[in-house]
């Protein structure tokens, strides 16, 4: 199963771009990064998707290496409510999850 | 559209006692998958299926059993609960895995065995 490598922790204050790296070396070409996010004691919520473009949606920007072996979500502006834990997945049929990255945001 | 839904949200087991989770989509997934974390740790997969009638082993599938006879329901069998079984388990599914595979998630089932 290709594996993904993200920081433990980082930190940010508020109404500051965020950029949340993700190393995955060994990415398949069929493979598609999907990022997650999980509030405290809620189950996880997808955050975006891409394959080889860069993608944006309402919550964030991914943007993804020319070689694929690594990405980075950007969140545009923090918010305190953007704390969470973000997951850095490569999306196939056996779905494993990583130990993703704590994200913390000060006021 | 309910989506995800997992029962019972809680419970408690006396060790050596057997229970099933519960759960069930309404969107016509065919991917489902089950999941346990533990406190302070990620999400590791126990069971998966990618349709009725197909179901295949994860990271951490020793205690547990499945079934998939719907493609609605998905119900993860613990037998023979163990204190190291205590955790929050969270059922998702998605279409299909590709481009549109986003994983809609349960609310969580918190079992404690003691």
């Amino acid at each position: 199963d290709a594996k993904t490598t993200q920081p433990n922790s980082m930190e940010s204050n508020e109404e500051e771009p965020v950029h949340l790296p993700c190393n995955h070396s060994t990415i398949s070409g069929t493979d598609y990064i999907h990022w997650y996010r999980q509030l405290p004691s809620q189950g996880p919520e997808y955050v975006i998707h891409g394959l080889t473009s860069n993608v944006n949606n309402r919550m964030a920007s991914l943007a993804i290496a020319e070689d694929r072996k690594s990405s980075t979500l950007i969140l545009h502006r923090a918010t305190l409510r953007d704390a969470a834990v973000y997951y850095c997945i490569l999306r196939t049929d056996k779905l494993i999850f990583g130990t993703g990255t704590r994200l913390q945001v000060f006021p | 559209n309910a989506g995800v839904t997992q029962t019972p949200k809680f419970r408690i087991l006396k060790i050596g006692q057997s229970m099933t989770l519960q759960c069930t989509q309404d969107m016509n997934h065919n991917y489902m998958y089950w999941y346990r974390q533990d406190p302070g740790m990620g999400l590791k997969l126990i069971y998966y299926s990618v349709g009725a009638g197909i179901t295949d082993k994860g990271e951490v599938p020793n205690g547990y059993n499945v079934s998939r006879s719907t493609t609605e329901d998905f119900p993860l069998r613990l037998e023979l609960a163990a204190p190291s079984q205590t955790s929050v388990y969270f059922c998702a599914s998605s279409y299909f895995a590709g481009a549109s595979g986003e994983l809609f998630f349960g609310e969580g089932s918190r079992l404690t065995v003691l």
